[in-house]
């Protein structure tokens, strides 16, 4: 069963601190993966698409890499504002069949 | 540019009610989706539609029905609300699902069935 572990489950920083957040998973074959930032009470806004031969890319202060080896992605965020507090939630899709899975989210805090 | 607007945004219904969970897109997206997202979960697949005028179940499609009768729009149907059905429900679109495009995603439905 194709499976998407995001870790840590909430992570609480203060502002201006940098953070990284991971995502393992398990979904074959593999397609490509993406990050979503959720805030509260709004529906998930992408932020980067990574393909299978793509190692780092980034938009503004977030930078995702991914490892394709190892199955591990993660997400920096630099110089965290207080705006960054939100969901972020990883999906991989598996080729072929478009199907993606989601995983639970990691819930980030950011503290003036 | 309005992207994937969901109707409504609030609903309370009884158990046993029925009601139907509007979405549309102007982005001329061939892929469109429902999902649900309960507290502490990740957002779960309902339905898809690929195309206009088809459409697939997914991880728990019990206790809804969907129909795309167009291509702009993808409509939720709960039969007979249940407590189980309280949730956030979300519609998406993409252009394609075969390339795991990005998907574009409404605000959200806060479901509540007492």
């Amino acid at each position: 069963k194709n499976q998407v572990e995001q870790s840590p489950q909430s992570l609480i920083i203060l502002e201006g601190k940098n953070c990284t957040l991971q995502c393992n998973y398990t979904v074959s074959p593999f397609s490509n993966l993406r990050w979503y930032k959720q805030d509260t009470g709004r529906g998930p806004v992408s932020l980067t698409i990574m393909t299978f031969s793509e190692n780092t890319k980034s938009n503004g202060r977030y930078t995702a890499t991914l490892d394709a080896d190892t199955k591990q992605s993660s997400l920096h965020i630099t110089a965290s504002q207080l705006s960054d507090s939100a969901s972020y939630i990883c999906v991989v899709s598996e080729w072929g069949a478009g199907k993606s899975t989601f995983g639970d989210g990691t819930t980030l805090t950011v503290k003036p | 540019n309005a992207g994937v607007t969901q109707t409504p945004k609030f609903q309370v219904l009884k158990t046993g009610q029925s009601m139907t969970l509007q979405c549309a897109q102007d982005m001329n997206h061939n892929s469109m989706y429902w999902y649900r997202q309960d507290p502490g979960m990740g957002l779960r697949l309902i339905y898809y539609s690929a195309s206009e005028g088809t459409t697939d179940k997914g991880e728990v499609p019990d206790g809804y029905n969907v129909s795309r009768l167009k291509k702009q729009n993808f409509l939720l149907g709960l039969e007979s609300a249940a407590p189980s059905q309280t949730s956030v429900y979300f519609c998406a679109s993409s252009y394609s699902r075969d390339t795991g495009t990005e998907a574009f995603f409404g605000q959200g439905t806060r479901l509540t069935v007492v």
